[in-house]
C-alpha cells in the first residue's frame, strides 16, 4: 500500500525481554517520527529523523530506548529490558518535508505493545 | 503547565448540534496549528490546519487567537460519524516536532 506500514501490529512480551518495532514510511518522505500513546493519554514524542541529519532523540524516555533509520527509509525502534510502563501504542509517522513546513504527518496504524 | 492543553471531555451532543472545542498552548513562539482527528483504536489523521485569519472546511471552522494563545474548532450540524477524539497540534517556530494535546472526545448520539 501507499501508506505508512508498521509491524508487528500487536506484540505481547514478558518483562525484561527486548522488542523491535518496525516502520516503513511513505516513499519519498524524508521526515520520520516515532510517538507513543498510552491508554487515555496524548501522543508522546520519542524521536525524529530528517534525511541524513542526526536524529533528534530528545523524547526517548530512557537509555533502554533506541532507534535507527537505515538508508533514509525503514526505521526500527528497539526497547531493551522492557518494563510494564512501556506498554503503549507506538506510532510511526512520516512527512514529505519536515513537519514544520506542511504540518501533515501521515501515521501508521501503530504497534500495540503489552508487557506482562 | 503542559505545552498544549485540551479539555478531555467527553462532549456528548445530539445529532445536529453545534459543538466547540478549545485548546490552549503555552509557547508564545508557536507558529503553526492543526486539528487532527483520531477514531477509536485508529491512527490520528489531519483534519485541518488553523490559519491566523480563521478558516472553514464545510461544517468545520477553526480559529486562532494569538493574544490569548488558544485555538478553537467549531463543528456545526454534528453527525454520528463525527464521533472521535480531536487532537490539537502545535508547532513552535524553529521546531520540526509537532506537539499533540491529549485530545477532546466527542460523542454524537441520535
Amino acid at each position: 500500500g501507499a501508506g505508512v506500514s508498521q509491524s508487528p501490529s500487536n506484540k505481547v512480551t514478558e518483562k525484561g525481554k527486548d522488542v523491535e518495532l518496525r516502520c516503513d514510511p511513505i516513499s519519498g518522505h524524508t521526515a520520520l517520527y516515532w510517538y507513543r500513546q498510552s491508554l487515555g493519554q496524548g501522543l508522546e514524542f520519542l524521536i525524529y529523523f530528517q534525511g541524513n541529519s542526526a536524529p533528534d532523540k530528545s523524547g526517548l524516555p530512557s537509555d533502554r530506548f533506541s532507534a535507527e533509520r537505515t538508508g533514509g527509509s525503514v526505521s526500527t525502534l528497539t526497547i531493551q529490558r522492557t518494563q510494564q510502563e512501556d506498554s503503549a501504542v507506538y506510532l510511526c509517522a512520516s512527512s514529505f518535508m519536515a513537519g514544520g513546513v506542511t504540518g501533515e504527518l501521515f501515521f501508521g496504524e501503530g504497534s500495540r505493545l503489552t508487557v506482562l | 503547565r503542559k505545552e498544549v492543553e485540551q479539555d478531555p471531555g467527553p462532549f456528548n451532543v445530539p445529532e445536529g448540534a453545534t459543538v466547540a472545542f478549545n485548546c490552549t498552548y503555552s509557547n508564545s513562539a508557536s507558529q503553526s496549528f492543526f486539528w487532527y482527528r483520531q477514531d477509536c483504536r485508529k491512527e490520528p489523521k489531519l483534519l485541518m490546519s488553523v490559519y491566523s485569519s480563521g478558516n472553514e472546511d464545510g461544517r468545520f471552522t477553526a480559529q486562532l487567537n494569538r493574544a490569548s494563545q488558544y485555538i478553537s474548532l467549531l463543528i456545526r450540524d454534528s453527525k454520528l460519524s463525527d464521533s472521535a477524539t480531536y487532537l490539537c497540534v502545535v508547532l513552535s517556530g524553529g521546531s520540526y516536532i509537532p506537539t499533540f494535546g491529549r485530545g477532546t472526545s466527542l460523542i454524537v448520539h441520535p
